[in-house]
């Protein structure tokens, strides 16, 4: 039984498409992330959702958007997709709360051409 | 805002050696979490150990283990009895109290020689 799952694991694309990442988590958690991983391996927080209410969101160009429809989801557009936004993206979850680590799932390797 | 920094992209040592890698980070608050993330080659993130800043004895958890200097803001992992499974990334990661932002360093990519 998978914690947090990702669809797709890969994802080719041409450059202006628009596409989704989707996130389940079955482990009750009540707040979720989306994390870049750029080809450095550096892992950047992109947005964090608790009960449905976005609490983080840093410097994320607008073509990027995260969609929950409920606590167990937390999916992530992106329009007109750039060159720059090859890498691969990772959700995330956890419990609120900071002694609690964040469960990850096994990311979506994004390439853009 | 918070900062974390790990100094050594990459280490290496070999099998049934003992590695340490660096880690500092940067806050104001004084009641934090701290974690070590792998990563191998399959991308998934895997929690290897927690501390918590109020505590001061060091967590441990079979052959890793920290050692966390509060004062100097320092949380260095280290393995023993490095097996070739243990090659992989290793991010080191902070949390703030009652803050859902989790903050990474680069990443120190370990090899493990036979």
């Amino acid at each position: 039984d998978t914690a947090v799952s990702q669809t797709p694991k890969y994802l080719v694309t041409q450059m202006g498409n628009d596409k989704s990442i989707k996130c389940e988590q079955n482990l009750g958690h009540d707040t979720m992330y989306w994390y870049k991983q750029d080809s450095k391996k550096f892992l950047k927080i992109m947005f964090s959702y608790n009960n449905k209410e976005l609490i983080i969101n840093e410097t994320v160009p607008n073509r990027f958007s995260p969609k929950s429809p409920d606590k167990a989801h937390l999916n992530l557009h992106i329009n007109s997709l750039e060159l720059g936004d090859s890498a691969v993206y990772f959700c995330a979850s956890s419990h609120a709360g900071a002694n609690t680590e964040a469960f990850f799932g096994q990311g979506t390797r994004l390439t853009v051409v | 805002a918070q900062t974390v920094t790990q100094s050594q992209p990459e280490m290496s040592v070999q099998e049934a050696e003992t590695v340490t890698l660096s880690c500092t980070y940067d806050t104001s608050e004084s009641d934090y979490y701290l974690f070590w993330y792998k990563q191998p080659p399959s991308r998934q993130m895997i929690l290897v150990i927690r501390q918590e800043a109020y505590k001061q004895q060091n967590a441990t958890e079979n052959r890793f283990s920290v050692n966390f200097q509060k004062a100097a803001k320092s949380f260095s992992l280290k393995i023993s009895d490095s097996q070739l499974g243990d090659a992989a990334m290793y991010f080191c990661a902070y949390r703030r109290l009652n803050n859902n932002d989790m903050r990474f360093g680069a990443g120190t990519r370990l090899t493990v020689k036979p």
